[in-house]
């Protein structure tokens, strides 16, 4: 079946260490994101990707990293600059065809980092 | 900008009753909107969009969804609920301004609504 896996599920980690978030997607998707989600306040983009080698900074991006050099692929390093980084990630991605304004995000189940 | 925001922290339902989760949105041009619906440390599965065409919309598990383009709003609807449809829903827009030539535009989601069915 196609989808999205993320991996770890859970994650924890030291503060100072930076932490690198797994997402692989086997839909033959174009565009990858990546969203933080806290309580009470939603999902807030942090990078997201249209096409291999190539990315944008969402609204969060300070503190985090991402590469894209697959397709499949789209890794995002928390950095020890993250001041906040103890949250749910979520991985998603979608089609970038001239009709794919109508598309949905496809999600993986998350990451959930603890930093202590 | 292109927004959307939900009024509403939490739904309680009893069983069977039919349940509104509110959606509003601001957008420049033709709104592209959507429901999401997140179970617990699940990521989020999509129920249903609406493009053009008819002002409602039906989805999955029995939900639909009305477009107001005078109220601007998309509430999400189910005429009798059950117990499972209690998790977290999000309504979301396509931020069409985001484009720069590029079909990849941004998903803006709302802060989200937890639907707690009673039985």
């Amino acid at each position: 079946d196609g989808g999205i896996t993320q991996s770890p599920k859970y994650l924890f980690r030291k503060e100072g260490q930076n932490v690198t978030l797994s997402c692989e997607q086997n839909l033959n998707h174009d565009a990858m994101y990546w969203y933080r989600q806290d309580p009470g306040q939603g999902l807030r983009l942090i990078y997201y990707s249209q096409i291999v080698n190539d990315f944008q900074k969402g609204d969060i991006a300070e503190g985090y990293s991402v590469s894209r050099e697959k397709k499949e692929s789209f890794p995002l390093t928390v950095t020890s600059a993250q001041k906040n980084p103890t949250a749910f990630y979520l991985c998603a991605s979608s089609p970038t065809t001239p009709s794919a304004h109508n598309s949905p995000l496809h999600f993986g189940n998350g990451t959930r980092l603890t930093v202590t | 900008a292109q927004s959307v925001a939900q009024p509403e922290d939490q739904v309680n339902v009893a069983e069977g009753n039919p349940l509104t989760v509110k959606c509003t949105y601001s957008v420049s041009g033709n709104p592209y909107l959507f429901w999401y619906v997140q179970y617990p440390n699940r990521g989020l599965q999509f129920l249903l969009k609406y493009i053009t065409g008819d002002n409602l919309v039906k989805g999955s598990y029995g939900f639909e969804a009305e477009f107001n383009k005078s109220q601007t709003s998309f509430h999400l609807k189910k005429p009798s609920a059950l117990v499972s449809d209690s998790a977290l829903y999000f309504c979301a827009v396509r931020d069409m301004s985001s484009l720069e030539g590029s079909s990849a535009s941004k998903i803006i989601f709302g802060s989200g609504t937890r639907l707690s069915i009673r039985p």
